[in-house]
């Protein structure tokens, strides 16, 4: 069936490295996908996103990947901090379903000091 | 400007107790959801509205009754609680433009005993 995931629901990273969250999806018809991180006790908050006809778009220090061809997503942070410990979670908007966002599991991303 | 604010934070219900979650937005956004999310899984939509006075079920609407009387609060009532329904909830808005992000508010931990 159709469905949104992650590759890995655990990464760890030393502080300073560069971390790389992947993502796979089904549905060719998603047309917009969007990089979520939520700290422990608090709600989603939108990192990055990205529209369909693009590839790549960076923002402060996260950059975002869509592959089309294999139907996969990446969130790229540079020299990751302590700070960014979180889960992140991609989502997919498929037309089909009203516009509505569907969300993958999770990676738990956590930096080593 | 507070963005989404949800109340209660925290609450513990006995089965078969009633409770009513309010969701304010003060982002004049027109569409509003309700999502559930539970150790080890992604958020699950629960219902959604695209505007005032409408409502639509998501993928877990079992269990759960909304309301949207008022374009800033959508409501969502559990008539008959179940420990089934111990979750975080989140509660999430957005602009009816395509291709927005939702911003969601900090989440009610409720736990059914």
């Amino acid at each position: 069936g159709e469905s949104v995931g992650l590759h890995l629901p655990t990464l760890s990273v030393q502080e300073g490295d560069n971390s790389i969250i992947n993502c796979a999806y089904s549905n060719s018809a998603s047309d917009y996908f969007i990089w979520y991180k939520q700290e422990s006790g608090k709600g989603p908050q939108f990192i990055i996103d990205i529209r369909s006809n693009m590839d790549k778009r960076q923002g402060q220090r996260v950059t975002v990947l869509l592959n089309k061809t294999v139907k996969h997503l990446s969130l790229q942070i540079a020299a990751t901090q302590p700070g960014d410990s979180a889960v992140y979670f991609c989502a997919e908007k498929r037309e089909t379903s009203g516009s509505r966002l569907t969300f993958g599991e999770g990676t738990q991303l956590t930096v080593n000091p | 400007n507070a963005g989404v604010t949800q109340t209660p934070k925290f609450r513990v219900l006995k089965t078969g107790q009633s409770m009513t979650l309010l969701c304010a937005q003060d982002m004049n956004h027109e569409y509003m959801y309700w999502y559930r999310q539970d150790p080890g899984m992604g958020l699950r939509l629960i219902h959604y509205s695209v505007g005032e006075g409408t409502t639509a079920k998501g993928e877990v609407p079992d269990g759960y009754n909304v309301s949207r009387l008022k374009k800033q609060n959508f409501l969502l009532g559990l008539e008959s609680a179940a420990p089934s329904q111990t979750s975080v909830y989140f509660c999430a808005s957005r602009r009816a433009a395509a291709n927005y992000g939702y911003t969601f508010g900090s989440g009610t931990r409720l736990t059914v005993v």
